[in-house]
């Protein structure tokens, strides 16, 4: 089993709609999680930054963590055509740890 | 700031060649990260630096590959023999601890192929 499972997709909604993103860990030592999202043929660039338990607004875009159930969630509301890309989770222990990402899900927004 | 530079963006080699990929990261950064991206195992953490010096290379596959950050300003990958296994897209990135743990900062990636 992999520390960080997240379903591939694609996931393909109406413009408009609500996104939910979410991803699974294995390890609890996890403390730190973040969101990045990564257009094709791009470096990922970082969306949402959380610190242990709980929720995280920015904008369009929040974040959760249950580290009871060691699950993270992004949402996007009003999705738009300009949000289709492939979103990453990461995670880390501490400190400036190097980051263990999953897989990403590739996201696309109809118009 | 032109944020973390890579270069070059695209090399392909046959196999059995040496392979050195760059990576200039942000200007006050005082971590640096290589990783690589492929389809099967998604985005992995290879190496990574805290001012200058390698803290964690776990990652690294195989003693073919090294990576040097002689300066603040620079760091190299480098694949000795390269193999056709090894063709990804190798990302460097960087952060500043006094910026905030962790928000690292991506550069755009080298595409390696190998024949």
């Amino acid at each position: 089993q992999k520390e960080v499972e997240q379903d591939p997709g694609p996931l393909s909604v109406p413009e408009g709609a609500i996104v939910s993103l979410n991803c699974t860990y294995s390890n609890s030592a996890f403390q730190y999680f973040m969101w990045y999202r990564q257009y094709s043929r791009k470096g990922p660039e970082l969306l949402m930054y959380t610190y242990s338990s709980g929720n995280k607004e920015d904008g369009r875009f929040t974040a959760q963590v249950d580290k009871s159930s060691k699950y993270i969630s992004l949402f996007i509301r009003d999705s738009q055509p300009s949000d289709s890309a492939t979103y990453l989770c990461a995670m880390t222990k501490g400190g400036a740890d190097g980051l263990t990402f999953g897989k990403g899900t590739h996201l696309i927004i109809q118009p | 700031d032109a944020g973390v530079i890579q270069s070059p963006r695209h090399e392909v080699t046959e196999m059995g060649q040496e392979v050195t990929l760059r990576c200039k990261p942000i200007s006050g950064h005082d971590y640096l990260f290589w990783y690589r991206q492929t389809m099967m195992r998604g985005l992995e953490l290879l190496i990574y630096f805290n001012n200058n010096v390698p803290i964690d290379d776990s990652g690294m596959p195989e003693d073919r590959f090294s990576a040097k950050m002689p300066n603040a300003s620079f760091s190299t990958l480098k694949i000795q023999p390269s193999e056709p296994r090894d063709s990804a897209v190798y990302f460097c990135a960087s952060s500043s601890t006094s910026g905030g743990a962790n928000e690292q900062f991506f550069g755009p990636g080298t595409r390696l192929t190998v024949l």
